[in-house]
């Protein structure tokens, strides 16, 4: 199993270009979520998916699109880039619910400049 | 407002001197607590999930305990190879998810 794979892993944009950042998990978990991880804040949420169809905002959603047309896809897509866009992000994915000792299967991250 | 905060910061150990890294988080309502292992250019890797104060978990050379306020993370007898920075992260409805800024572990052989 590949588990969670991003593309691309690295990415400059310029500022007001658009893009996709890509996410697929072959493990058939339903809850699939994306970060951003930024030098001391840690990981924020910034939209997540608990199914194929149903998507909704975390902590830092401006600025960036998502939808979950299937259970193994969730694209991020930002609209028009800035510079305060520049991060790593990750995109994780669990069972439905992170319990029973399951806690998220991460990505490997995409490492995103805007300029 | 924070919800998470891990301290210290960033810790350095010589080989096999045990410490405890911890992580406090500041509402009620907790649903279950996360400890995860980042290794620089990586994506976190799962270690533990705590549900309730009181609650222990082991793996390896690491013990994760909790209580109504925070979570403590005990490295015994560390090697070099459990250099990494940890995270913790809560949880109040398994949806969200906060996360500290994580422990940045070096442990010097």
């Amino acid at each position: 199993n590949a588990g969670v794979t991003q593309t691309p892993k690295f990415q400059v944009l310029k500022t007001g270009q658009s893009m996709t950042l890509q996410c697929a998990q072959d493990m058939n978990h339903e809850y699939m979520s994306w970060y951003r991880q930024d030098p001391g804040m840690g990981l924020r949420l910034i939209h997540y998916s608990v199914g194929a169809g149903i998507t909704d905002q975390g902590e830092v959603p401006n600025g960036y699109n998502v939808s979950r047309s299937t259970t193994e896809d969730f694209p991020l897509r930002l609209l028009s880039a800035a510079p305060s866009q520049t991060s790593v992000y990750f995109c994780a994915s669990s069972p439905r619910r992170a319990e029973a000792n399951y806690g998220y299967t991460f990505g490997s991250g995409t490492r995103l400049t805007v300029v | 407002e924070d919800q998470v905060t891990q301290s210290p910061e960033a810790l350095r150990l010589q080989e096999g001197e045990s410490s405890s890294l911890n992580c406090s988080y500041t509402v009620s309502g907790l649903r279950g607590l996360f400890w995860y292992r980042q290794d620089p250019g990586k994506g976190p890797e799962f270690l533990f999930t705590l549900y309730s104060a009181g609650e222990e978990k082991e793996k390896e050379r690491l013990k994760a305990t909790l209580t109504k306020k925070e979570s403590f993370l005990h490295i015994t007898a560390p090697k070099p190879e459990d250099s990494a920075t940890y995270l913790c992260a809560v949880t109040y409805n398994f949806n969200k998810f906060y996360f500290g800024s994580g422990t940045k572990l070096n442990v010097k052989p």
